[in-house]
């Protein structure tokens, strides 16, 4: 398993600005992964990223609107752009390990906006 | 396209009244199929990964089983701290990642 840190825990925003969400985990790992939960919904991903390329984004997922970093095989961010309040959700950090198929999980980041 | 689909959506329960929660699934190929237990607030938490049919899983009061269409996660004897939304995953051989399909989630709440 892994300790996977997010922050923020939570956040208040204001329709039209950005929240950058961050993901630190505590040893190396090639995938990590953005999904968010909406009420009510299954956990969706949002895209998958790997150290050194392009992050790949599920279909109804765009870079313009969810941009992602990944620097180094730790640390991960997720950009929510241009938010409104249809973006009020959980967004979750999630990476697994190729030895294993089990997928790991961050506490999560509750985003309400206004 | 991988589906997964949980029921009940909610389950009421006294505390050691036995039952089990269903996840049925359709998938091209199953790699694995994932229970997860989330308490509000906090990400979900890995319980079990079964591979095959006829395979379970142990882990004090729970138990999770597997055939080729659903999975059942068994819960003997609840304790109230065993409320939590319960959520199962299934992951295919297809695609280039090791994405994961998940079901809305059941939540349980277990009554003193």
């Amino acid at each position: 398993s892994a300790v996977i840190s997010q922050k923020p825990s939570r956040d208040i925003c204001q329709r039209g600005t950005s929240l950058t969400i961050q993901c630190q985990v505590d040893s190396q790992v090639t995938m990590m992964f953005w999904y968010r939960q909406q009420p009510g919904q299954s956990l969706t991903l949002i895209a998958t990223a790997n150290q050194g390329s392009e992050a790949t984004y599920e279909s109804g997922f765009v870079i313009d609107k969810f941009p992602i970093s990944r620097p180094n095989l730790t640390f991960s961010t997720l950009t929510v752009s241009n938010m409104s309040p249809e973006d009020s959700s959980i967004y979750l950090c999630s990476v697994d390990f190729r030895s294993s198929p089990e997928a790991f999980f961050g506490q999560g980041t509750r985003l309400t906006v206004v | 396209e991988d589906q997964v689909t949980q029921s009940p959506e909610a389950l009421r329960l006294q505390e050691g009244e036995s039952s089990s929660l269903n996840c049925s699934y359709t998938v091209s190929g199953l790699r694995g199929l994932f229970w997860y237990r989330q308490d509000p607030g906090k990400g979900p938490e890995f319980l079990f990964t079964l591979y095959s049919a006829g395979e379970e899983k142990e882990k004090e009061r729970l138990k999770a089983t597997l055939t080729k269409k659903e999975s059942f996660l068994h819960i003997t004897a609840p304790k109230p701290e065993d409320s939590a939304t319960y959520l199962c995953a299934v992951q295919s051989y297809t695609g280039a990642n090791s994405k994961l399909t998940f079901g809305k989630g059941i939540t349980l709440s277990v009554r003193p």
